[in-house]
């Protein structure tokens, strides 16, 4: 079946970049996503790109996708405190599948 | 209105109670989803319900059941649920769905904690 993979934990120094990566299977993703999500809160859409993207950025969030080999990753500029969450990579058509989620842990 | 509100955000009950999750949207979304979540993993789904009719049943015991009222609502009744059934439960919506098709973002509420006893 389709896959969607991540690293589990990330963590940086306040004021560093973070990356977050993930990979997945599916050759015909159309829109890949990433969510963030805070304890015990819903999930938030932070971003998302269309497969026929390279690259998008929106104020301190870049998201990279490189088709052939089916990786995404998000790049957050100076990383505050306040962007420890997790986050998840999500990929559609068809249902939404997320991977597992990187929990992103900010070092003051 | 972006929000998608769910209620109650807690809840506690035992394996012989009755209660439901309640989940609205005023966004138009004509797609609305139950997904649950464990402690550190990702959301599964369980519903999918696509102009007002289910779509999608992931295989989910019938100790849970699905219910549209209208394009605005979706709830949640639980009924003789089991310890391991605790968990977030997470209601999201999408401007349309259907049979496995999903062309947009999914907007989530914040959940409803729930514990079984």
């Amino acid at each position: 079946g389709e896959d969607v993979e991540q690293s589990l934990f990330l963590s940086v120094r306040e004021g560093d970049s973070s990356v977050i990566n993930c990979t997945y299977t599916d050759s015909s993703s159309t829109y890949l996503y990433w969510y963030k999500q805070e304890p015990g809160a819903g999930l938030q859409l932070l971003t998302y790109i269309f497969s026929n993207m390279d690259m998008k950025q929106d104020q301190r969030l870049t998201v990279l996708l490189n088709k052939k080999d089916k990786h995404l990753s998000l790049r957050i500029a100076d990383t505050q405190t306040g962007d420890s969450a997790i986050y998840f990579c999500a990929e559609s058509p068809g249902m939404m599948r997320f991977g597992a989620g990187t929990r992103l842990t900010v070092k003051p | 209105d972006t929000e998608v509100t769910q209620t109650p955000k807690h809840l506690v009950m035992g394996m012989t109670n009755k209660k439901s999750l309640k989940c609205e949207q005023h966004m138009g979304h004509r797609a609305m989803y139950w997904y649950k979540q464990k402690a550190k993993k990702p959301p599964e789904l369980m519903f999918v319900y696509s102009y007002e009719k289910l779509s999608i049943n992931e295989s989910v015991p019938s100790r849970f059941s699905p219910e549209c009222p209208n394009s605005s609502l979706l709830n949640l009744h639980l009924h003789a649920l089991q310890p391991e059934d605790s968990a977030l439960y997470l209601c999201a919506s999408s401007q349309e769905g259907g049979q496995r098709a999903n062309t947009g973002e999914l907007f989530f509420g914040e959940g409803s904690r729930l514990t079984v006893l």
